[in-house]
């Protein structure tokens, strides 16, 4: 299994409240993605990032923020959480972008529910 | 903007049979690659093929081909001689290769697919 970790796996939380997402890999990839899952939509990107301090934002990124300070660690931040980001969140990493087969290897997932 | 089109919401097969299932895009870049993705009732997501744009061929990978056909903006997966364990939903999906897009890979909304014994 490519090395990526998601935490927390599962959580429950308030509207209003902060949450934090973490998603931490051991491939030294450059390239690194949220995605929020939800019946009907596929997955959507939230944020990326292409580099230590390098992000830019996908096509649903109002209500979140991300972080990265180091190449293995990259946090997705709901700083008032709100029942529409009610959703199963994917990490995934990629060695390289641009042309050719440079997969997306996703994370296991974590599962939120704002209520 | 590129689109990715799944029409079909559900599918269903018979073990050992055949199944395509469908995928158009929507792009006037020319340079871009196609992938699938299973994502199993586990919910894990699963990289099966890629397809790139100025590939002569059609990929295949074990039991699943691309058939990609580029007039017509389609790249649909083919199963070959299902499997229970094909069971899932299914994704297409597209990265296009120019720009500052060529980070993002933008995904269909899925087929989800079952295998009857």
């Amino acid at each position: 299994d490519a090395g990526i970790t998601q935490s927390p796996r599962h959580k429950v939380t308030e509207t209003g409240t902060p949450v934090t997402l973490r998603c931490h890999q051991t491939e030294n990839h450059r390239y690194m993605y949220w995605y929020r899952q939800d019946p009907g939509h596929g997955l959507r990107l939230i944020h990326y990032s292409y580099g230590v301090k390098d992000t830019d934002k996908g096509e649903v990124s109002d209500g979140y923020s991300v972080s990265r300070s180091k190449t293995e660690d990259f946090l997705l931040t709901l700083e008032s959480a709100t029942s529409s980001q009610t959703s199963v969140y994917f990490c995934a990493i990629s060695e390289s972008a641009g042309a050719g087969a440079n997969v997306l290897t996703f994370g296991a997932g974590s599962r939120l529910t704002v209520l | 903007a590129q689109k990715i089109t799944q029409t079909q919401p559900g599918m269903f097969v018979q073990e050992k049979e055949a199944v395509t299932l469908d995928c158009t895009y929507d792009t006037s870049d020319p340079s871009y690659g196609l992938f699938w993705y299973k994502q199993p009732s586990s919910g894990e997501m699963i990289f099966l093929i890629y397809q790139g744009s100025y590939d002569q061929q059609n990929a295949t990978e074990g039991r699943y081909s691309l058939n990609f056909q580029k007039a017509r903006k389609s790249a649909n997966l083919v199963i070959s001689a299902s499997q229970l364990g094909d069971s899932a939903m299914y994704f297409c999906a597209m990265r296009l290769n120019s720009g500052g897009s060529n980070y993002k890979l933008t995904f269909g909304k899925g087929t989800l697919l079952t295998v009857n014994p």
